[in-house]
């Protein structure tokens, strides 16, 4: 089946640093994939997308390159502030039955200190 | 803006009691979704339903059961409470391409059920 694998936190980081969270995948065919983000006591919302090996996903300054051949799909952020502070899952479509369904990653906590 | 919300964000019950989490999304989406999301497990999906009056089992469905009687509501029902459903409750929407595939999901803020 598919299933999504993410570094486990929380990750604790200072104003500025670089921010890497891992994810890995396991699909058949072609998936798409996501990360979503949960700031405190809020629902996900989708942060970046990429529907195709090679394509980068980039918003609010965070990025990620899907890689077919490492199957991963790395979060990336240069510089990090504390408004960044949230859950960050994982994610990635997986066709079922007449449609798509999401399977996601356990979650990241970020937390960033001043 | 699209928006999804959830009926509670507090809602506290007792073991047996009949519980509905309501839904509701303002996009006229054909696809809802209701998930639970517990520490170190992720989201799980409970159940789906991409058009009215369908509905389809998702990853762990035991305990629940699911309405969807017009396109922008759907009700996650827990027929007797147990207290291993104390969880955050998550509801999401998203529209379909013209290839069936589903896009990107809207969630609600979540109601987070205590069950004692």
């Amino acid at each position: 089946g598919n299933s999504v694998t993410q570094m486990e936190g929380p990750v604790t980081l200072s104003e500025e640093a670089f921010l890497t969270i891992n994810c890995t995948y396991t699909a058949t065919g072609y998936p798409s994939l996501f990360w979503y983000v949960q700031y405190p006591g809020e629902g996900l919302q989708l942060l970046l997308k990429a529907t195709k090996a090679d394509d980068k996903g980039s918003n609010k300054g965070f990025e990620a390159t899907y890689r077919k051949e490492t199957t991963s799909f790395h979060l990336e952020k240069g510089s990090v502030q504390v408004s960044d502070s949230a859950v960050y899952f994982c994610a990635l479509t997986s066709r079922t039955g007449g449609g798509n369904k999401l399977t996601f990653g356990t979650g990241t906590q970020l937390k960033v200190e001043l | 803006d699209v928006k999804v919300t959830q009926s509670s964000r507090y809602l506290v019950k007792r073991t047996g009691e009949k519980v509905f989490l309501e839904c509701v999304q303002d996009m006229d989406h054909e696809n809802m979704f209701w998930y639970r999301q517990d520490p170190g497990l992720g989201l799980r999906l409970i159940y789906f339903s991409y058009d009215v009056k369908m509905k389809e089992k998702g990853d762990i469905p035991e305990g629940y059961s699911v309405s969807r009687e017009k396109k922008e509501r759907f009700s996650l029902i827990l027929e007797s409470a147990s207290t291993n459903q104390t969880s955050m409750y998550l509801c999401a929407s998203s529209s379909s391409d013209n290839t069936g595939s589903y896009n990107e999901q809207f969630f609600g803020p979540g109601t987070r059920l205590t069950v004692l």
